[in-house]
């Protein structure tokens, strides 16, 4: 069975700086993909940014970039130019390739972010 | 195009009750999954329907259950509540054709469950 851990339970920034969320998993699959998504205080889950398990290439997003390692089973996002609407609950996501629409959740980090 | 749309957003049940939750996908998907938050046991995969057929079930007791509709929207019942089901219920749809990554999931808002 897939896992994905989040081992930063808060973390906190200043507005305009940069931020790292870190994300393991584990998997013994070859194909899959993997997720960022948030949660603010509204409760909607919005994504923010996914990666393609097949693909070398870190995803970008504007201010949002992940930093993929894929024999290392890593998965951090970078969120730069901190604005106060980034505040949320960050989840990391990992969801099997092979036509299974299950998403394997970490159990998130809280972002802060300072004015 | 409108979003996932789920109902109702709060609700009140006593132990013992049922529920019935409703979703409401974006249209043209054909997936609709289930999700529960919890503080505890965070977010947890409860089961996913494609095309009027559950595809995939979480780890969940034989009193939750779900249906989908031939317009693809999903309805999930929980029966005999225990104050263990008070939660965040969080649908999600995808265009689901088994294409992977393409298939990212919108979620709704989720509907607030809390049994007392």
């Amino acid at each position: 069975a897939q896992t994905v851990t989040q081992s930063q339970p808060e973390m906190s920034v200043q507005e305009a700086e940069t931020v790292t969320l870190s994300c393991t998993y584990d998997t013994s699959e070859s194909d899959y993909y993997l997720f960022w998504y948030k949660q603010p205080p509204s409760r909607q889950m919005i994504l923010v940014i996914r990666q393609e398990a097949y693909k070398q290439q870190n995803a970008t997003e504007n201010r949002f970039s992940v930093n993929f390692q894929k024999a290392a089973k890593s998965f951090s996002l970078k969120i730069s130019d901190s604005q106060l609407g980034d505040a949320a609950m960050y989840f990391c996501a990992y969801r099997s390739g092979f036509g299974n629409e299950k998403l394997t959740f970490g159990t998130g980090t809280r972002l802060t972010i300072i004015p | 195009k409108a979003g996932v749309t789920q109902t109702p957003r709060y609700l009140i049940k006593t132990r013992g009750q049922q529920v019935t939750l409703s979703c409401s996908p974006i249209s043209g998907h054909r997936s609709v999954s289930w999700y529960q938050q919890t503080p505890g046991q965070g977010l947890q995969f409860l089961f996913e329907y494609f095309s009027e057929t559950q595809r995939n079930k979480g780890n969940f007791p034989g009193r939750f259950s779900g249906r989908q509709f031939s317009n693809s929207r999903s309805e999930m019942n929980v029966s005999t509540l225990e104050l263990g089901d008070s939660a965040l219920y969080l649908c999600a749809s995808s265009a689901g054709q088994g294409t992977g990554g393409a298939n990212v999931l919108t979620f709704g808002a989720g509907s607030r469950l809390t049994v007392l």
